[in-house]
């Protein structure tokens, strides 16, 4: 049984970034694929980017390339995604996913990020 | 990237219903096509990936199916806990793109 538990809602200021955890258990870390996606309020879902444990490259949305960092601690195993020069259409319920074939089998619970000043 | 458009956007039935909703790519996506269901304030749940393959612990009256750029989700006979907003997913190629969501509600 997968389960991956993510950190808590955050309240940034515009220009300024946030940094989500998503820590697994139950499974394989390394050999599954993690990526984030995020929905932003009454919207739907935007995928952000990836990254396979054991490989360790991140594959990013051309969306996000600039503003977004997915990384993978696999002694924690522990998947991190930090958005940069946040701006208020950044205010989204952010989700850590895990899955094989890169659809999704595994959700966190979400994060809210509200950017306001 | 590779676009994905649901019809309908929104649709009103009754329990007992038979629920079609349609997925499609702008361009084929070799099957590789998931649905997901999205209760109010929850994560996505997998329901279906590979076009017809049924996630485990789904029930059966959701079936997935098409080919090449269309693709459909049914349920057989809407029962009370389907009412939720569905999305489809394509997985040919980065970067992954979900379909805007049919939202179903209770007529």
């Amino acid at each position: 049984q997968v389960l991956l538990v993510q950190s808590g809602p955050e309240v940034k200021a515009p220009g300024s970034s946030v940094k989500v955890s998503c820590k697994a258990s139950g499974g394989s870390f390394n050999t599954y694929a993690f990526s984030w996606v995020r929905q932003a309020p009454g919207q739907g879902l935007e995928w952000m980017g990836g990254i396979i444990p054991l490989l360790g490259t991140p594959n990013y949305a051309q969306n996000f390339q600039d503003r977004v960092t997915i990384i993978a601690d696999e002694s924690t195993s522990t998947a991190y995604m930090e958005l940069s020069s946040l701006r208020s259409a950044d205010t989204a319920v952010y989700y850590c996913a895990r899955g094989g074939g890169t659809y999704f089998r595994n959700w966190g619970q979400g994060t809210p990020v509200t950017v306001s000043s | 990237d590779i676009q994905m458009t649901q019809s309908p956007s929104s649709l009103s039935a009754s329990v007992g219903d038979r629920v079609t909703i349609t997925c499609r790519a702008s361009q084929g996506i070799t099957n590789s096509l998931a649905w997901y269901q999205q209760k109010l304030g929850k994560a996505p749940n997998l329901l279906i990936y590979d076009v017809s393959r049924l996630e485990s612990g789904v029930p059966a009256r959701f079936s997935g199916s098409g080919s090449g750029t269309d693709y459909t989700l049914t349920i057989s006979s809407l029962q009370p806990e389907d009412f939720a907003t569905y999305y489809c997913q394509q997985y040919q190629s980065m970067p992954f793109t979900f379909g805007p969501g049919t939202k179903v509600d209770i007529k």
